[in-house]
């Protein structure tokens, strides 16, 4: 069994400061993970995913997540807040050729401030 | 790129009716189409994965007789909630996937918001 937890269920930041939102993971077999963006009454947007290779993964609108095997972590970080990034972000596993059953955490909501 | 429609986007309907909520792949043809459902402040939880021409494959703890599944073409999947109780009351989201056994093919539909009176 597969299991997401995201540490925070409401992350604020001021514009212009790092986001970080945190995702752990629980998997017996080796993962493949994903970072999805909603925003209000929208579906759900893929932000980036790791599958194999590179352990840091780049993403859309300047967003990426680093693959910790020994942490069990795929942590999201942008480097500036953008006013536009606030939304909900879900961090997602599924298993290796999995057949796209994903597995999601509760979501974070990120705020951005002035 | 890919595009999920769902219909509608918003629906109101009292205990005891059926509503069906309508999940179209718009510009590709999806082989495998799921059906999730999210409380608010919460995550989403799989219901169940529809294939095109067979039965669905619901999640532990769903009732199939409740929530019911036509995948009937390669472009459209529909979820029936049957005698709908207010406690069916919740954000019902499709995704749909052109095939492949990775994830990075899902495609994620608007939602629908039922509210059951």
């Amino acid at each position: 069994a597969q299991s997401v937890t995201q540490l925070g269920s409401h992350v604020s930041v001021s514009e212009g400061a790092l986001v970080l939102l945190r995702c752990n993971y629980s998997s017996s077999v080796p993962p493949y993970l994903f970072w999805y963006v909603q925003y209000p009454n929208q579906g759900l947007q893929l932000l980036l995913k790791y599958t194999t290779g590179a352990t840091l993964v780049k993403g859309i609108n300047g967003f990426e997540a680093e693959f910790k095997k020994s942490e069990t972590s795929f942590h999201l970080t942008k480097p500036s807040a953008h006013m536009s990034d606030a939304a909900e972000y879900f961090c997602a596993v599924s298993e290796a050729g999995g057949g796209n059953k994903l597995t999601f955490g509760t979501g974070t909501q990120l705020k951005v401030e002035l | 790129g890919a595009v999920v429609s769902q219909h509608p986007s918003r629906v109101i309907c009292k205990s005891g009716t059926s509503v069906k909520i309508e999940c179209r792949s718009l510009d590709f043809q999806a082989t495998t189409m799921f059906w999730y459902r999210q409380f608010p402040k919460q995550s989403l939880m799989l219901m169940a994965t529809s294939n095109e021409g067979s039965k669905a494959t619901y999640e532990q703890g769903v009732e199939k007789d409740k929530f019911l599944i036509n995948h009937a073409s390669l472009t459209l999947s529909t979820l029936t909630v049957t005698s709908a109780h207010p406690e069916d009351s919740s954000f019902y989201i499709c995704s749909a996937s052109a095939g492949g056994s990775g994830a990075n093919v899902l495609t994620f539909g608007a939602g629908s918001r039922l509210t059951v009176l």
